[in-house]
C-alpha cells in the first residue's frame, strides 16, 4: 500500500529565511507526487506536482521541489519565506501513472511558523 | 472562472442523523472526488466518480454514498452519524480520472453532537 511520511510536524523559521520540508514515499511504481497548502478553515491549494520528466519542479508562491527516486523523497523547498506563507503543508501521492482510481494519499502535514 | 464550490460552509447535527453534502466542479471537469479530513490529519480517499460512476472506494463504511448527477456536481450522504465523522469534507474536481491533478473546494466543517 502507498503511504506518505512527511516527518516534521511543526517547523518555525524566520521571515527571510529559507525553507524545506521533507516528504518521503512509499509506491510500488512511479508516483505522481503533489504538494498541497492550507490556510486555516481553507481547502487545500496545489502548489506544484510532479508527474516525470525534469525532477525538480517550479511551483507557484516561489516554491519548488526535488523528486529524489533514489531517497523516495520529494522535499519542498522556497529561498526566502514570507509571513503570508505560514499554513499546513501536504505532500500527497497518487497512483495516476498505474491506473485505478483510489484517489491520492496524503501525509499528516507540517505546521509552518513563521517568526518576524 | 469559478473553482470549486462547496455547500453549506458548516453544518452541525446530532448522532444518528443523516446529512447530505453538495459539490460543484470547475467548469469542463468530469470527475469529483471526495475527501474527510480530521483534524490534525491529512484529507483521506473516500470516493471518486467519473461520468456519473463510482470510479474509486477508499476505506469507509457503507454509511457513506455519493452520486454524481449529469451536470458533473455531485452528493456526498453519510447516513447514521458517529461522533468519529465530524470533521472537514473536501471536494475535489479534475478534468479526468484517474490521471487528472485535483482541485479542491474549501469545504463542509460537519460537527456531530
Amino acid at each position: 500500500a502507498q503511504s506518505v511520511t512527511q516527518p516534521d510536524i511543526h517547523i518555525t523559521v524566520s521571515e527571510g529565511a529559507s525553507l524545506e520540508l521533507r516528504c518521503n514515499y512509499s509506491y510500488g511504481a512511479t508516483p505522481y507526487l503533489f504538494w498541497y497548502v492550507q490556510s486555516p478553515g481553507q481547502g487545500l491549494q496545489l502548489l506544484l506536482k510532479y508527474f516525470s520528466g525534469d525532477t525538480l519542479v517550479q511551483g507557484i508562491k516561489g516554491f519548488e521541489a526535488e523528486f529524489k527516486r533514489s531517497q523516495s523523497s520529494f522535499n519542498l523547498r522556497k529561498p526566502s519565506v514570507h509571513w503570508s506563507d505560514a499554513a499546513e503543508y501536504f505532500c500527497a501521492v497518487g497512483p495516476y501513472s498505474g491506473g485505478g482510481a483510489d484517489g491520492l494519499t496524503f501525509g499528516k502535514g507540517t505546521h509552518l511558523i513563521i517568526q518576524p | 472562472d469559478a473553482g470549486v464550490t462547496q455547500s453549506p460552509t458548516h453544518l452541525i447535527k446530532t448522532r444518528g442523523q443523516q446529512v447530505t453534502l453538495r459539490c460543484s466542479p470547475i467548469s469542463g471537469h468530469k470527475s469529483v472526488s471526495w475527501y474527510q479530513q480530521v483534524l490534525g490529519q491529512g484529507p483521506q480517499f473516500i470516493f471518486q466518480y467519473y461520468e456519473k460512476e463510482e470510479r474509486g472506494r477508499g476505506n469507509f463504511p457503507d454509511r457513506f454514498s455519493a452520486r454524481q448527477f449529469p451536470n458533473y456536481s455531485s452528493e456526498l450522504n453519510v447516513n447514521a452519524l458517529l461522533l468519529g465523522d465530524s470533521a472537514l469534507y473536501l471536494c475535489a474536481s479534475s478534468l479526468e480520472a484517474p490521471s487528472g491533478v485535483p482541485h479542491f473546494g474549501p469545504g463542509t466543517r460537519l460537527t456531530v453532537t
